[in-house]
């Protein structure tokens, strides 16, 4: 019952823009898009969420189309600690049920000098 | 410095022993939650915790008990029930359950023979 669908893997210059896709067609009006990243053998990170709007941080910039349907996250400047595996997340806000945080497998973003 | 540990980093274990993982945290967050992940998975939830003295399962809890005695601790025993117990386990708070951001600890590497 995945809600997400992401490329198992990318490759991406360092210096480069690393643009990682994420589908999901199935998202209901109340649901974030979440993006997180687990460097190897440690926990994921946060990395940021949006609902419609693109939102950019220190981090990264995230792209929602307009029918939200899909997102793309942005790492804008790529440098080799940014390898990872990249997961994007969708979940509703708020109430009881909301308190997870369904990972799928990810897309293995690595980074070549 | 605030922040999630876990220890030991690796553990091995006879099968048909109990073992205790540790996990405290620093952040004064109310949740905390415990994932499991497979070799090439994606995380999966085991049991979460809203608030002390509380704690609900996840999606995969058989094998696996809790508690949640003090705001900043949340042990999780791997008892003999647990079929597949070798896997990386990881720990993670939050200021409250389904807050954007879940912070995640390093991970316990349990290997069980």
């Amino acid at each position: 019952d995945a809600k997400t669908t992401q490329p198992p893997s990318m490759d991406c210059a360092e210096g480069r823009a690393a643009n990682l896709p994420c589908n999901h067609s199935t998202i209901s009006g109340n649901e974030y898009v979440y993006w997180y990243r687990q460097i190897h053998s440690q926990g994921p990170q946060y990395i940021i969420h949006g609902l419609k709007n693109n939102e950019t941080n220190e981090m990264a910039s995230l792209i929602i189309t307009e029918d939200r349907k899909s997102s793309t996250l942005i790492l804008p400047h790529a440098t080799l600690r940014d390898t990872a595996v990249y997961y994007c997340i969708v979940r509703g806000d708020s109430g009881g049920s909301n308190y997870k945080l369904t990972f799928g497998k990810g897309t293995l973003l690595t980074v070549n000098p | 410095d605030g922040g999630i540990t876990q220890s030991p980093k690796y553990l091995f274990r006879k099968e048909g022993q109990n073992v205790t993982l540790s996990c405290e945290q620093n952040l004064n967050h109310d949740a905390m939650y415990w994932y499991r992940q497979d070799p090439g998975q994606g995380l999966r939830l085991i049991y979460y915790s809203q608030i002390v003295n509380d704690f609900q399962k996840g999606d995969i809890a058989e094998g696996y008990s809790v508690s949640r005695e003090k705001k900043e601790s949340f042990p999780l025993t791997v008892t003999s029930a647990q079929k597949n117990p070798t896997a990386f386990y990881l720990c993670a708070s939050s200021v409250r359950a389904g807050s954007y951001e879940q912070y995640f600890g390093p991970g316990t590497r349990l290997t069980v023979t």
